[in-house]
């Protein structure tokens, strides 16, 4: 199975600046990576896939982005609605995993 | 508007079986991939199951190969999930979950959950 290793698994940051979280794949996912964000009690919401592609209907203020394998989400402009947890997938192959999830948090 | 509604979930002995429905609407449901994702209490999230667009194929974790079968009905717009041999570390929310195309493997649109707990 590919293992995606998130970072950091907690962040807080203040109104206004701007964030990034970072997943690593154990091997090459050739940019199949998607990015959802879940407010407490909710079920997941599509930011990011193909790792850089917004979803509709998504901010502009977030942004995917690679190097290799290593992944990352930013948000810019961080508004207090942002602060909940996000995940990352790999949309590679099977099974499909996710990382263990940051939770972004105000200062 | 896409809606994903699921029921059925509940409290269950371990080894008994449960099956739980998620009702779609608002889209076509025949065009598209559909499967479930769970999630443990305070844990991040797992694909579980994947069913395509006429359910003539199904791709399952390896956990529970065997143990669950993910269905469709096309007709009334439902997609299922049959769990048999539940085990404790089954006990999760599930997610009903879009695939955005057919062969496109990340989920665009989601089920508010259902609660399974198997427990004694």
């Amino acid at each position: 199975d590919i293992q995606m290793t998130q970072s950091p698994a907690s962040l807080s940051a203040s109104l206004g600046e701007t964030v990034t979280i970072e997943c690593l794949a154990s091997e090459d996912i050739y940019s199949n990576l998607a990015w959802y964000q879940q407010k407490p009690g909710k079920s997941p919401q599509l930011l990011i896939y193909d790792a850089s592609s917004l979803q509709d209907g998504v901010p502009s203020r977030f942004s995917g982005s690679e190097s290799g394998t290593q992944y990352s989400l930013e948000i810019n402009s961080l508004q207090s609605e942002d602060a909940v947890t996000y995940f990352c997938q790999q949309h590679h192959d099977y099974p499909y995993t996710f990382g263990a999830g940051t939770k972004l948090e105000l200062k | 508007e896409v809606q994903l509604v699921e029921s059925g979930g509940g409290l269950v002995q371990p080894g008994r079986s449960l099956k739980f429905s998620c009702a779609a609407s608002g889209f076509t449901f025949s065009d598209y991939a559909m499967a479930w994702v769970r999630q443990a209490p305070k844990k991040g999230l797992e694909w579980v199951a994947t069913i395509i667009y006429d359910g003539s194929s199904t791709y399952y974790r390896d956990s529970v190969k065997g143990r669950f079968t993910i269905s469709r009905d096309n007709a009334k717009s439902t997609l299922y999930l049959q769990m048999d041999s539940l085990r404790s570390e089954d006990t999760a929310t599930y997610y009903c979950a879009r695939h955005p195309t057919e062969g496109i493997p990340y989920f665009d649109y989601w089920g508010q959950g259902v609660m399974v707990t198997v427990s004694s």
